[in-house]
């Protein structure tokens, strides 16, 4: 069974700080793999989605990084600001079966 | 302008009672699905559909009732069986194999 973890599970940094959210999954047999922020009380908005033949997607500020084989991607936001503090999740699409997997987060707070 | 809505934004239930939750998407997509959130907890699969007049139950479909009569909607009914209702409630959609998740923007129900 597909298993999604993500750390930190919460992080906090001064504005302006680059940062790395890891993902890992233990079943590399994926479709894709999307990244998305959620604010508080709100929807799940996506950020980046990563096809299981790439290697890396960016939007931005963002980059998203994805390594099948060894089960791991990386979400990089450069320089932060106050407005990008949310939750990010990542979700991984198998490509047996029809659903996406999630992640339980990272909480991510930029301090002004 | 393509996207996916879910509505109320606030529904408030009394207790032994039904209530349905909507959700419409003019994407064309086949697949559409139901997930719970609830405070501090990730996403969890109630209920997914992948054609019409067709649907599967997720994790945590007991107490809930599902209905695929039209390709654009996947109304939800949270039923008098579920006994701890109270949860952030999103619908998602998506294309094919190589497509990402749409999330609408939640429906927040509280029983009362």
């Amino acid at each position: 069974k597909q298993e999604v973890t993500q750390i930190p599970a919460a992080l906090s940094v001064p504005e302006g700080e680059n940062l790395v959210l890891n993902c890992s999954f233990t079943d590399s047999a994926i479709y894709n793999l999307q990244w998305f922020r959620q604010d508080p009380g709100k929807g799940l908005t996506s950020l980046l989605l990563i096809q299981s033949s790439q290697r890396e997607q960016t939007s931005g500020r963002l980059n998203a990084s994805l390594d099948k084989s060894s089960g791991r991607s990386t979400l990089y936001i450069a320089a932060s600001q106050p407005g990008d503090s949310a939750t990010y999740l990542c979700a991984v699409r198998q490509s047996y079966g029809q659903n996406f997997v999630f992640g339980p987060g990272t909480r991510l707070s930029v301090l002004p | 302008d393509g996207g996916i809505t879910q509505s109320p934004k606030y529904l408030f239930r009394k207790e032994g009672q039904n209530v349905t939750l909507s959700c419409e998407q003019n994407l064309n997509h086949d697949a559409m699905y139901w997930y719970r959130q609830d405070p501090g907890q990730g996403l969890r699969l109630i209920y997914y559909s992948q054609i019409v007049n067709d649907f599967q139950k997720g994790d945590i479909a007991e107490g809930y009732s599902v209905s695929r009569e039209k390709k654009e909607s996947f109304p939800l009914t949270v039923t008098s069986a579920q006994k701890n209702p109270t949860a952030f409630y999103l619908c998602a959609t998506t294309g094919g194999a190589g497509y990402g998740y749409t999330f609408g923007s939640g429906t927040r129900l509280t029983v009362v």
